[in-house]
């Protein structure tokens, strides 16, 4: 079974610092990998996601994550953070199946919090 | 708004009632799928249909949880016997496969609170 980990529960960063989120799963083989956020009162909402190809993935909003299969990792990057990225990451996984794809599965999420 | 829609949005609930969720997932999709969230934790998920067949269930679904979705479009959750430990936010997701499988499209889920 696969299982994610989000080593930083809760980050607190200055408007304009660098953000790095980690996430590490766990399986040995064909997995895609996601990066949802819940802004407070809303919905997860998709951030990116890694299907195959390019393992260095860019998503909405000015964000990005980088796959290091070796690593077994998927970190979650922005080089200058604002006040409205103030939110809870979700990194997640599932295992690539034709047809169709497993159910994700989430780490425990990171809360984010930006300050002026 | 044509995204996920869960019903209701807030449930308040003595110990020992029944309650049931209603989902109506993004119209063409196939796949629907349940998740819990707890305070802290990310969504843990409890079960999913390919369009009216249940595919899986996690070992988190008691036998005082069922689900349903009779004509693969709308989906029930039904708690029988509520305890306090049911008290979560119950997520709802959808998505389309047709060979390879989109993204899920969450809702904004229901909270339950169990006094």
């Amino acid at each position: 079974a696969q299982s994610v980990s989000q080593h930083n529960h809760h980050v607190i960063l200055s408007e304009a610092a660098s953000l790095e989120l980690g996430c590490n799963y766990s399986y040995g083989g064909t997995v895609n990998l996601f990066w949802y956020v819940q802004y407070p009162g809303q919905h997860l909402q998709l951030l990116l996601k890694y299907f195959s190809g390019d393992p260095l993935v860019k998503g909405i909003k000015g964000f990005e994550a980088e796959f290091i299969k070796s690593k077994f990792s998927f970190n979650l990057r922005k080089p200058s953070v604002q006040w409205s990225d103030t939110a809870e990451y979700f990194c997640a996984v599932n295992v690539a199946l034709d047809p169709g794809n497993t159910p994700l599965v989430f780490g425990k999420g990171t809360r984010l919090s930006v300050i002026a | 708004d044509t995204g996920v829609s869960q019903d209701p949005r807030h449930k308040i609930t003595k110990r020992g009632q029944n309650v049931t969720f209603r989902c109506d997932p993004i119209s063409e999709h196939n796949r629907l799928y349940w998740y819990r969230q707890t305070l802290g934790q990310g969504p843990e998920f409890l079960t999913y249909f390919q369009n009216e067949a249940q595919l899986e269930k996690s070992r988190l679904l008691s036998d005082r949880f069922s689900a349903e979705r009779p004509k693969g479009s709308f989906s029930t959750l039904e708690i029988q016997r509520t305890e306090q430990g049911d008290s979560a936010m119950y997520l709802c997701a959808s998505s389309l496969v047709i060979g390879e499988d989109t993204e899920a499209f969450f809702g904004q889920g229901t909270r339950l609170t169990v006094v």
